[in-house]
């Protein structure tokens, strides 16, 4: 299964901008890089995805290394509802539903 | 449009009883996604249902655990004879189709949280 490395915690305050990093050095030509985050109790939402260009949605931006063995989940602008763990996933492209999670990145973020 | 609904939110067992997880899938969506996640670990895959078949089970314990997804009725994930390791948070997801990595995303529940005795 590909693998991702995250960083295990990060913070950040209320309104900055929020960089979470993302490793998958052994990313295959057809992995696509999804963004899940689960806030606590609850359970995992979509954030965004990409395969090669840059992405950005209304809840995040998604810069991907030119080599694709990195990424960058970008939140413009913190706020506190944005607390959770987020997850960097690895997806086949034919790989459905069957998601591998990893460990994630706790953020927390400071009023 | 109402999301993906699990029931029970929380259920307490005590070891050797059974447990019965509901999961009524995002209104159009035929597949179903069952995921458990240990205290202080991350989610982990447990089987992947359409409508009345199971298409990869291979995250399931080999004993005790059951899936199904009828063609009426939520989809129903069943633990026998549960042990205090079983306790736990199972999620559910849905999609409307078996999804390539090009069309988005899983529909997640809120969990159900099981507690064994």
């Amino acid at each position: 299964d590909a693998k991702t490395t995250q960083p295990n915690s990060m913070e950040s305050n209320e309104e900055e901008p929020v960089h979470l990093p993302c490793n998958h050095s052994t990313i295959s030509g057809t992995d696509y890089i999804h963004w899940y985050r689960q806030l606590p109790s609850q359970g995992p939402e979509y954030v965004i995805h990409g395969l090669t260009s840059n992405v950005n949605n209304r809840m995040a931006s998604l810069a991907i290394a030119e080599d694709r063995k990195s990424s960058t989940l970008i939140l413009h602008r913190a706020t506190l509802r944005d607390a959770a763990v987020y997850y960097c996933i690895l997806r086949g492209y034919n790989q459905g539903g069957k998601l591998i999670f990893g460990q994630g990145t706790e953020l927390s973020v400071k009023p | 449009n109402a999301g993906v609904m699990q029931n029970p939110r929380h259920l307490v067992r005590r070891r050797g009883q059974e447990a019965r997880l509901r999961c009524s899938p995002m209104k159009g969506h035929s597949h179903v996604y069952w995921y458990r996640q240990l205290p202080e670990e991350g989610l982990k895959f447990m089987v992947y249902l359409q409508k009345e078949n199971i298409i990869d089970e291979s995250g399931m314990p080999k004993e005790r655990f059951s899936a199904e997804f009828p063609k009426e009725g939520p989809s129903i994930l069943r633990i026998q004879q549960v042990v205090r390791g079983d306790s736990a948070a199972y999620f559910c997801a849905s999609s409307p189709n078996p999804g390539t990595a090009n069309t988005g995303e899983l529909f997640f529940g809120e969990g159900s949280r099981l507690t064994v005795l």
